[in-house]
């Protein structure tokens, strides 16, 4: 039981790359999202997929794309990078609205 | 929508002492409060957590207040040990969304 994964665990990119950050869990939960945390600001909701077939913005949206690719997969689109998408993005999952478990995120560097 | 305020940013804490982190909240609506500590290079993890129609909740050394009516709620670390030096987060949760402060990122002095 291998919990949240998130692949890479490392990025670097040039502005304007595109890349997609990907996120498996294994613990059949309805619920995945993905977060942003920046020094100083916390966590910041990004995108949130409350189950299967749906997908909503949450506080961070602008930038980024996801997509529910099945119960277990939930993978997060830059289209385009820029200097400000500089973070580390964090994917969780939950049975509905409870305890969300952090996978150990994806350090993205943009340049 | 929510906004959660926590306090302080930084606590440094004698091993043995007591650490005190408190978060304020604005949404109403909010039922949900959990609590996760985060070590370097690695996720959140939950440690704790408490539901709008609870007081208070102990869990060993670790123990989260909650006042409704003052929305705001507070987490409590007894008899601090080194292990304890992380960054901790409040959230509180309205739907499925999960609101975080800041973080406080705690010091346990041997």
């Amino acid at each position: 039981n291998a919990g949240v994964t998130q692949t890479p665990k490392f990025q670097v990119l040039k502005t304007g790359q595109s890349m997609t950050l990907q996120c498996a869990q294994d613990m059949n939960h309805n619920s995945m999202y993905w977060y942003r945390q920046d020094p100083g600001m916390g966590l910041r909701l990004i995108y949130y997929s409350a189950s299967e077939g749906t997908t909503d913005k949450g506080e961070v949206p602008n930038g980024y794309n996801v997509s529910r690719l099945n119960k277990r997969e939930f993978s997060l689109r830059l289209e385009s990078a820029a200097p400000s998408q500089t973070s580390v993005y964090f994917c969780a999952s939950s049975e509905a609205v409870g305890e969300q478990y952090f996978g150990p995120g994806t350090r993205l560097t943009v340049t | 929508g929510e906004n959660v305020e926590q306090h302080p940013s930084t606590l440094s804490v004698q091993e043995g002492d007591s650490a005190v982190i408190k978060c304020t909240y604005s949404d109403s609506a909010s039922n949900y409060f959990p609590w996760y500590k985060q070590e370097l290079g690695k996720g959140p993890q939950l440690i704790i957590d408490i539901r709008s129609n609870v007081g208070e909740k102990k869990d060993q050394r670790i123990a989260v207040t909650l006042n409704k009516t003052a929305k705001h709620f507070s987490l409590h670390i007894t008899e601090t040990q080194p292990e304890d030096s992380a960054v901790y987060f409040c959230a509180a949760r309205s739907g499925y969304k999960l609101s975080f402060g800041a973080g406080t990122t705690v010091t346990v002095r041997a």
